[in-house]
C-alpha cells in the first residue's frame, strides 16, 4: 500500500458525459501528479500540482482539467467523454521530486 | 524519438535470474526508476538509481546503469512466480518533474 488513495476504483459512463476522479496523496506530500494508462499510448503524464498550484502540464486534453485543494487532495475532471478516453487514470504523490508513489488507479470505461 | 524502449515480453523459469533491459532517451536524466504493476493493481516503486551511480543493489534486485549507452537494466535474482508482473522503466528528465515511462516488459515466471 503506497498510501495514495483514489476513488472510485471503477467508473462506467457514456460518451458525452463528465466525470470526476479523486486522489488523496500520502500524508505530507505536497505534489500530486496525474497519469493516463492506455493500451496504445502506455503511461502518459497529464498534469502536476504542487501545494495547490499547477506546476507542469503534459499531454492533457483541453476537455480535461484538474485542481488541488487546500487539504492537498486533487480532482481530475474529464468532460465530453469519448470512447478513446477509456483508460486507467493514476494519481501519484511525492514530497521530494525524486520519488513518486502511485495510487491504485481509477479504471474509466466510456460506452 | 522521445520513447523509453523496453522489450515487451520475458519468460523465465522459477529460480533463474531475470534481466529486464531499458534504453532511455535523455542523457541529462537525473533519476531512473523501475516500477512493478501486478494485474489490476497500481504501480509499485521497486527501486531507483541516481544518474551518478553505476549500480544499486537491493536484496534480490540489482540495477545497472550505463550512461554512455543510456541503458538501464534490472536483474531479479532467484525469480519467483510472485514476480510475474509488468515492469516499467521510467526516467525523470533534468528539465521537469514528470516521469517518462517505457511501455513495460511483461515478465512470466514458470514453475
Amino acid at each position: 500500500d503506497s498510501g495514495v488513495t483514489q476513488t472510485p476504483k471503477h467508473l462506467i459512463t457514456a460518451t458525452g458525459q463528465r466525470v470526476t476522479l479523486r486522489c488523496s496523496p500520502r500524508s505530507g506530500d505536497l505534489s500530486v501528479y496525474w497519469y493516463q494508462q492506455s493500451l496504445d499510448q502506455g503511461l502518459q503524464f497529464l498534469i502536476q500540482y504542487y501545494n495547490g498550484e499547477e506546476r507542469a502540464k503534459g499531454n492533457i486534453l483541453e476537455r480535461f482539467s484538474a485542481q488541488q485543494f487546500p487539504d492537498l487532495h486533487s480532482e481530475l475532471n474529464l468532460s465530453s467523454l469519448e470512447l478513446g478516453d477509456s483508460a486507467l487514470y493514476f494519481c501519484a504523490s511525492s514530497v521530494a521530486p525524486d520519488t513518486q508513489y502511485f495510487g491504485p488507479g481509477t479504471r474509466l470505461t466510456v460506452l | 524519438g522521445e520513447d523509453v524502449e523496453q522489450s515487451l515480453f520475458l519468460s523465465v523459469r522459477e529460480g533463474d535470474s531475470s534481466v529486464i533491459n531499458c534504453t532511455y532517451t535523455d542523457s541529462s536524466s537525473t533519476y531512473l526508476y523501475w516500477y512493478k504493476q501486478e494485474p489490476g493493481a497500481g504501480l509499485q516503486l521497486l527501486t531507483y538509481i541516481f544518474s551518478n551511480m553505476d549500480m544499486k543493489q537491493d536484496q534480490r534486485l540489482t540495477v545497472l546503469l550505463n550512461k554512455k549507452d543510456k541503458h538501464l537494466s534490472l536483474r531479479i535474482a532467484d525469480t519467483q512466480t510472485g514476480d510475474s508482473a509488468i515492469y516499467f522503466c521510467a526516467e525523470k528528465r533534468n528539465s521537469g518533474y514528470a516521469l517518462n515511462f517505457g511501455k513495460g516488459t511483461s515478465l512470466l515466471v514458470t514453475p
